[in-house]
């Protein structure tokens, strides 16, 4: 999956407690996205970075924050997980001056 | 508010035959339309995109129609085969540091039967 690692694969945690989900990339590349993915919604923008320690909100940031620290991970917190934020998240890079996104195989989170 | 209206859900057609799924937008300032195609427990990977300058684009099996005055845009997938069994999503952005921030359609699970 285009150099993108997502961990864990899998997560089962209950409401209230915090999650970090994390997306790592071995391309160096300068944009990287979180998107949940939904039945009946498609994928939805979390937070997207345009380098290390530039982020911004995409569609659906209310719960959620992100941290990146270094070129090749990038950080997904749930501070206090509910049960509307369980879903399917993609991670997913893009090269400057390029517009094709390359997506990570997912996280799935329950959140019971 | 859905900013990509996606059509149909889901979609059953026999080998060989024709599969269309359709797209309409709201937001005149997307410049990429991209689809999707997406397999059980994988990501998402890019399938064929086109921009507003060109109403076609080909690429194999898989075209893209764009009607820039209807705000509409299809794919369409000649000669599907069962390895086509997928679920796929359109999608838009607008252009330069946007590129990434795709609005997706709800997505249109295909079934393609031997």
């Amino acid at each position: 999956d285009a150099g993108i690692t997502q961990s864990p694969r899998h997560k089962v945690t209950e409401t209230g407690t915090p999650v970090t989900l994390r997306c790592h990339q071995t391309e160096n590349h300068r944009y990287m996205y979180w998107y949940r993915q939904d039945p009946g919604h498609g994928l939805r923008l979390i937070h997207y970075s345009y380098g290390v320690k530039d982020t911004d909100k995409g569609e659906v940031s209310d719960g959620y924050s992100v941290s990146r620290s270094k070129t090749e991970d990038f950080l997904l917190t749930l501070e206090s997980a509910t049960s509307s934020q369980t879903s399917v998240y993609f991670c997913a890079i893009r090269e400057q001056g390029f517009e094709k996104l390359f997506f990570g195989s997912g996280t799935q989170l329950s959140v019971l | 508010q859905q900013q990509v209206k996606q059509s149909p859900q889901s979609l059953i057609v026999q080998k060989g035959g024709i599969s269309i799924i359709n797209c309409a937008y709201e937001n005149t300032a997307f410049d990429y339309f991209p689809w999707y195609q997406q397999f059980p427990g994988k990501g998402p990977a890019l399938l064929i995109a086109i921009r507003p300058d060109v109403s076609e684009k080909k690429e194999g099996r898989f075209t893209i129609s764009f009607n820039k005055s209807a705000k509409q845009f299809s794919l369409h997938i000649m000669d599907s085969q069962p390895g086509d069994s997928a679920t796929y999503f359109c999608a838009a952005s607008a252009g330069g540091t946007s590129y990434g921030k795709l609005t997706f359609g709800q997505g249109t699970i295909l079934t393609v039967h031997p």
